[in-house]
């Protein structure tokens, strides 16, 4: 039981470039987030998935785009990725219920020259 | 935008010493949770509290959600060095989607 990774764990890319990040669970969960951490902010929600097939904006979800084709994996896109996109990713998931645990993968650091 | 703010932002003390994070807000709340985060991992789930003026203690530390549930306090008796961590105050409000707050980032030293 591996509960939620992500890859890839580090990655730099050159303004406009694109780029993909996987994260996927091994726990059934019906709800998964991807969010980015930015210092002195917390974490800021970008899109979420409340199960396989549907995906809805958060916070913060301009320059981002989503797919959820299988209820395991959640993928956070970057079509032309810019500085501001400078961040660590974390992507989580839960089960249903309102205060079920939310867990999280181990993140992935994204630099953008 | 339901707004959740964190103090201190940052907290030194030594070992053996008390410490209370806050986290306050303007909104109210359904439930609220507690994260710890180590470098380079995600954070982790300390705790969820749910009913206004309820308290939960998990070994050395005290967590109290505010009579109106709009606030939160977490408390370390007796520090310890394996404390250090970002600590990370979350509210759940409509729609189920957590807010975060800044963090607070605390130091024990030996």
């Amino acid at each position: 039981n591996a509960g939620v990774t992500q890859t890839p764990k580090f990655r730099v890319l050159k303004t406009g470039q694109s780029m993909t990040l996987l994260c996927a669970q091994d726990m059934n969960h019906e709800y998964m987030y991807w969010y980015r951490q930015d210092p002195g902010m917390g974490l800021r929600l970008i899109h979420y998935s409340v199960g396989e097939g549907t995906t809805a904006k958060g916070e913060v979800p301009d320059g981002y785009n989503v797919s959820r084709l299988k209820k395991q994996n959640f993928l956070l896109g970057l079509e032309s990725a810019a500085p501001s996109q400078t961040s660590v990713y974390f992507c989580a998931s839960r089960a249903s219920g309102s205060t079920d645990t939310q867990y999280f993968g181990p993140g992935t650091r994204l630099t953008v020259l | 935008t339901q707004l959740l703010e964190q103090s201190p932002q940052f907290l030194s003390i030594q070992e053996g010493e008390n410490l209370t994070v806050y986290c306050n807000s303007s909104s109210v709340f359904s439930s609220l949770q507690w994260y710890r985060q180590e470098p380079g991992e995600g954070p982790v789930l300390l705790v969820t509290v749910v009913t206004g003026g309820e308290v939960k203690k998990l070994k050395r530390l005290t967590f109290q959600f505010g009579d109106a549930r709009k606030d939160s306090s977490l408390h370390i008796t007796a520090a310890q060095p394996g404390d250090t961590g970002l600590y990370l105050c979350a509210g759940r409000a409509a729609g189920n989607k957590l807010t975060f707050g800044g963090g607070t980032r605390v130091l024990v030293k030996p």
